[in-house]
């Protein structure tokens, strides 16, 4: 059964870096013909795409997040991690990992991690 | 691609039918648009994608339609468990969401 599970601290502080990993099981991220990605959603608020990549192709980033966030991957634990710097009280949300089938008319956000709550404060 | 969700809140009573709209600022590329179902607490689940078709396991009171710029969320006959927030999502153009539409239980 495939699962995906955030982890990475529950605080950080203004201006420093926020990291976390996603951890999959059930499928293989460098054999699997999907796309695997972050998402956000402020306490109460909506939900906003950060990036996505595909093992052997291209890494997509939301264009208002690019100049301060890196998806990348280790294929020998089947995780992938985010890092967003700079952050500041906006960042606080819970995040998200998914995977999506990336292309074509299927390309809904179809499996969802349990989500992790980072709050940026000093 | 912005997306306008309406209403804000709709509030109903089980047994009702429910339509939920979400409008795009530019026309939606392929019809790409999925809806979405939070609970609290919960992660999203996708219920539609390319604007009218159920996702694996959604039951057949969900329905999707639309084209262009204009979409809804039809659910025919409410069951207690459909009061959650739905969101509408286009992926013709990068990935953008809505903000939400709350259905509460009346």
């Amino acid at each position: 059964q495939l699962q995906l599970q955030e982890s990475g601290p529950g605080l950080v502080k203004p201006s420093e870096t926020l990291s976390l990993t996603c951890t999959v099981s059930g499928d293989s991220i460098s054999s699997s013909n999907y796309y695997w990605g972050w998402i956000r959603q402020p306490p109460g608020k909506g939900l906003e795409w950060i990036g996505s990549f595909y093992y052997s192709g291209n890494t997509y980033y939301n264009p208002s997040l690019r100049s301060r966030v890196t998806i990348s991957v280790d294929t020998s634990k089947n995780q992938f991690s985010l890092n967003l710097n700079s952050v500041t009280a906006a960042d606080t949300a819970i995040h998200y990992c998914v995977r999506h089938p990336g292309t074509g008319r299927i390309d809904g956000f179809e499996i969802w991690g349990r989500g992790t709550m980072v709050t940026v404060s000093s | 691609i912005v997306l306008t969700q309406s209403p804000g809140t709709l509030s109903l009573s089980p047994g009702e039918r429910a339509t939920l709209s979400c409008r795009a600022s530019q026309i939606v590329s392929s019809n790409y648009l999925a809806w979405y179902q939070q609970k609290p607490g919960q992660a999203p689940r996708l219920l539609i994608y390319g604007a009218s078709s159920r996702a694996t396991g959604i039951p057949g009171r969900f329905n999707g339609g639309g084209s262009g710029t204009d979409f809804t969320l039809t659910i025919s006959r409410l069951e207690p468990e459909d009061f959650a927030v739905y969101y509408c999502q286009q992926y013709g153009n990068s990935y953008t969401f809505g903000q939400g539409t709350k259905l509460e239980m009346k």
